[in-house]
């Protein structure tokens, strides 16, 4: 069965250092998004793509956060310097039509 | 402001009972995606309803769809620990795919 893959999975990184994400989205799905979850709470979109094109990336913190989709395929997502704020779960999805599907998500932790 | 509101925020229940989570707004969705998320894990869809009425049944889980398109609500009747989780309803708002605010139920065994 098709999947949204993430990677890494978890990552522990000290604040101030730079800290990387990795999306490969169900072959196929044009529309790619980046989310970040705070523990309990629903997801927050931070930047959405329509194949190489950045759709919104409005709630995106843009001094310290970039996101790229080069080829409208895989998609990165930086932060750097990471703040202790940034500790939650960053999710990427992809989607065709109407259905949404999500990966297993990053779990960042700063310290 | 948030546009999809869920209700309650947590709920913590005995195996067995019934119990319904709620998701508002104050603007039409086309349809409305209800995902279980566990911990450490991305959500998992669960349910699309697309037609104002629409009831949908997963099992123990029905999921039915504001006549205005506007609510939607979920029903787990005899509720088991494996329905532990963090629920959430979600749409498109224009092009933007929104979160409910989630709700986080715990089944006591």
């Amino acid at each position: 069965e098709a999947e949204v893959a993430q990677s890494p999975r978890y990552k522990i990184t000290e604040k101030s250092q730079a800290v990387a994400f990795w999306c490969d989205p169900i072959s196929g799905h044009a529309t790619l998004y980046w989310y970040r979850q705070i523990l309990g709470q629903g997801p927050e979109l931070l930047v959405q793509f329509q194949d190489e094109s950045v759709v919104d990336d409005s709630q995106l913190p843009k001094d310290r956060f970039s996101a790229e989709r080069l080829k409208g395929v895989d998609s990165t997502l930086k932060i750097q310097p990471a703040e202790l704020g940034d500790s939650a779960m960053y999710l990427c999805a992809s989607s065709y039509r109407a259905g949404v599907f999500f990966g297993q998500g990053t779990r960042l932790t700063v310290v | 402001t948030q546009l999809l509101e869920q209700s309650p925020q947590f709920l913590s229940i005995q195996e067995g009972e019934n119990l319904t989570v709620y998701c508002n707004s104050s603007s039409v969705f086309s349809s409305l995606q209800w995902y279980r998320q566990e911990p450490g894990e991305g959500p998992v869809l669960l349910v699309t309803v697309v037609t104002g009425g629409e009831v949908k049944k997963l099992k123990r889980l029905t999921f039915q769809f504001g006549d205005a398109r506007k609510d939607s609500s979920l029903h787990i009747t005899a509720a088991q620990p494996v329905d532990t989780g963090l629920y959430l309803c979600a749409g498109f708002r224009t092009y933007k795919y929104i979160f409910g605010t989630g709700t986080r139920l715990k089944v006591l065994a």
